[in-house]
């Protein structure tokens, strides 16, 4: 079945570092792409979203770019900040319909000022 | 900004009780969603609902679970009978326009069943 699997966390960087927390997936065909974001006590939000190949995703200086040929959602940012800690999800839909997100684990992301 | 509230925000009960998670999705919405994380597992997809019927279920979702929307604002999960291994965080979520438009998620009911 589809799987999403992302780098182990936490992450600890220092403000203005590059951040790139790593996500694969398996699926067949080509899936939809997402990253969500949970900020301490509120609900997972989109981050930001692929829908085919070599489609880059980005807001809030977040990127991440489809990688067909490596299964590979990775998301970056070049200059992280402390109210960008949170909880970073990779997921996918499936390419042949429906209606579910498929999750990786979460990567627990602390940005120290 | 309209959100998905949902309640209670924790929930303890006991083993074979049955209990309802309560969500009120935002207004527009036609999509519906239920998901859970058991501590320390990944968020897991339970159930979507549309037009008023289950769109999709997943392996988790068996008999002792339900969903329902009673009325034009809430969407409800039940769980029958519930067990140790139901304990975890329940997230509702709403869409426009099906899984590739933004999920909008609740905050979260964490129930503990003892």
């Amino acid at each position: 079945g589809d799987s999403v699997t992302q780098m182990e966390g936490p992450v600890t960087l220092s403000e203005e570092a590059f951040l790139t927390i790593n996500c694969t997936y398996t699926a067949t065909g080509y899936p939809s792409l997402f990253w969500y974001v949970q900020y301490p006590g509120e609900g997972l939000q989109l981050l930001l979203k692929a829908t085919k190949a070599d489609d880059k995703g980005s807001n809030k200086g977040f990127e991440a770019t489809y990688r067909k040929e490596t299964t590979s959602f990775h998301l970056e940012k070049g200059s992280v900040q402390v109210s960008d800690s949170a909880v970073y999800f990779c997921a996918l839909s499936a390419p042949r319909g429906g209606s579910r997100l498929t999750f990786g684990e979460g990567t627990q992301l602390t940005v120290n000022p | 900004e309209p959100e998905v509230t949902q309640t209670p925000s924790h929930q303890v009960t006991q083993m074979g009780q049955e209990v309802i998670l309560r969500c009120v999705p935002i207004s527009n919405h036609l999509y519906f969603y239920w998901y859970r994380q058991i501590l320390g597992q990944k968020v897991e997809f339970l159930v979507s609902f549309y037009n008023n019927e289950i769109s999709e279920k997943s392996e988790i979702f068996d008999d002792q679970f339900s969903v329902e929307r009673p009325d034009g604002s809430n969407f409800t999960l039940k769980i029958r009978s519930t067990k140790l291994e139901d304990s975890a965080m329940y997230f509702c979520a709403s869409s426009e326009q099906g899984v590739n438009s933004p999920l909008h998620f609740g905050n979260g009911t964490r129930l503990t069943v003892t």
